[in-house]
């Protein structure tokens, strides 16, 4: 069975400033990870994943994340932190068999104050 | 840019009645899915579709649930006989094709009442 944790409810961060939103995984094989976000009223955006390669992905909106197979964690990242990026973000795991469904952490909210 | 679409966006219904959630997945997409977030928790997997046949289903979609690809568009979620917990967010996914490290892309979700 797949799993993801996301440890923290809501992050807080100041304009301007860099963020991360954290996310660690368990599953067998190997990992295939993705992160979304979901402003409100509204359905799930992609931003970014990993399949594999460079442990750093970059993706929409300035976005990145930083695979870390010993630690099973998959964090996102931003250098600095807008307002409109307030949002849910979504963590989600899928593997190398199956038809790849997506099982998700329970979300984290952002909110970037001004 | 192409974008799944899903109708309606919100639809209130009463316990014991059936509903049909509507989904316009990508155009070549092959693989089809619906997932659901109950008020306040996690996205949730229901199902997956492939090759006019359910690939993948959860614990969740028991037999109140079906689904369909009536046409070479559209794809439906179908409740028999809707219950509270059945009270959601309701989406649709759909993705390419092979290998499995394609993304997934979603509708923007029908929000499901049950009175």
């Amino acid at each position: 069975a797949q799993s993801v944790a996301q440890p923290e409810d809501q992050v807080n961060v100041a304009e301007g400033n860099p963020l991360t939103v954290k996310c660690t995984y368990s599953v067998s094989g190997n990992p295939y990870l993705f992160w979304y976000v979901q402003y409100p009223n509204r359905g799930l955006q992609f931003l970014l994943k990993y399949i594999t390669g460079d442990n750093l992905v970059k993706g929409s909106y300035g976005f990145e994340a930083e695979f870390n197979k010993s630690q099973t964690s998959f964090h996102l990242k931003k250098p600095s932190a807008l307002v409109s990026d307030s949002a849910l973000y979504f963590c989600a795991v899928s593997h190398d068999s199956g038809y790849s469904t997506l099982t998700f952490g329970k979300g984290t909210m952002l909110l970037v104050s001004p | 840019e192409p974008e799944v679409t899903q109708t309606p966006s919100h639809q209130v219904t009463q316990m014991g009645q059936e509903v049909i959630l509507r989904c316009v997945p990508i155009s070549n997409h092959l693989y089809f899915y619906w997932y659901r977030q109950i008020l306040g928790q996690k996205v949730e997997f229901l199902v997956s579709f492939y090759n006019n046949e359910i690939s993948e289903k959860s614990e969740i979609f028991d037999d109140q649930f079906s689904v369909e690809r009536p046409d070479g568009s559209n794809f439906t979620l179908k409740i028999r006989s809707t219950k509270l917990e059945d009270s959601a967010m309701y989406f649709c996914a759909s993705r390419k094709d092979s290998p499995s490290t394609d993304t997934q892309y979603f509708g923007p979700g029908t929000r499901l009442t049950v009175l």
